[in-house]
């Protein structure tokens, strides 16, 4: 059973178009963190998110975690080619870090 | 953070022999791990390789066909052994954050495993 649940699992898009990422669970999670990962490389952080509500920006991106700790959402805003990658959401289960299924998301120009 | 270096970064090997894949590290971590990913797909943790005791093991995986070494804190192997198709994928080791594990872990660029 996974204990994370991340849609959509593929998304292509057109370059400036908007999406979002969703990433569910019935467990509660002290923080959870959103990954992207590129071929040949292993995954590279892009935020953790740890208080129930919380929003964080980093230019484009807008990271949500629901208020409960259960859940997120990563959305892009007018998405670029260089977005396209593979994004993975991860919660943190003790002192484990347990993934979504990811996303890969392909963004054309 | 951490820098992770991991070898070897691709092989083809035959069924039925072993590879042991190299982590090293650039400074003392706590934790270390060992996760395996298919292609294009997400990653599932192996074990947690533990300094001066045994792996921790997760469902589905086990020490005869996953042994792991951790001698000290900026090292650790992992070996596949007895090689079959079936474990042809990309094996990552990862670290935590030696604070606050609310940061984001570190992972090596990954070993792809090609079996034939």
């Amino acid at each position: 059973t996974q204990l994370l649940e991340q849609s959509p699992q593929f998304l292509s898009i057109q370059e400036g178009e908007n999406l979002t990422v969703y990433c569910n669970s019935s467990s509660v999670f002290s923080s959870l963190q959103w990954y992207r990962q590129e071929p040949g490389e292993g995954p590279v952080l892009l935020v953790t998110v740890v208080t129930g509500g919380e929003v964080k920006k980093l230019k484009r991106l807008t990271f949500q975690f629901g208020d409960a700790r259960k859940d997120s959402s990563l959305h892009i805003t007018a998405a670029q080619t260089g977005d396209t990658g593979l994004y993975l959401c991860a919660g943190l289960y003790g002192n484990k870090l347990v993934f979504g299924a990811g996303t890969i998301l392909r963004v054309k120009s | 953070s951490a820098v992770i270096s991991q070898k070897p970064s691709r092989d083809i090997c035959q069924r039925g022999t072993s590879l042991t894949i190299q982590c090293q590290v650039d400074s003392q971590v706590t934790m270390m791990f060992w996760y395996r990913q298919q292609p294009g797909q997400s990653l599932t943790l192996i074990a947690t390789a533990n300094q001066g005791s045994e792996a921790t093991y997760e469902s589905g995986f086990v020490i005869d066909k996953f042994p792991i070494s951790r001698p000290n804190l900026t090292f650790s192997t992992l070996t596949v052994s007895n090689m079959s198709p079936e474990d042809s994928s990309i094996y990552l080791c990862s670290v935590s954050p030696l604070s606050d594990t609310a940061y984001g872990y570190t992972f090596g660029s990954g070993t792809r495993l090609t079996v034939v």
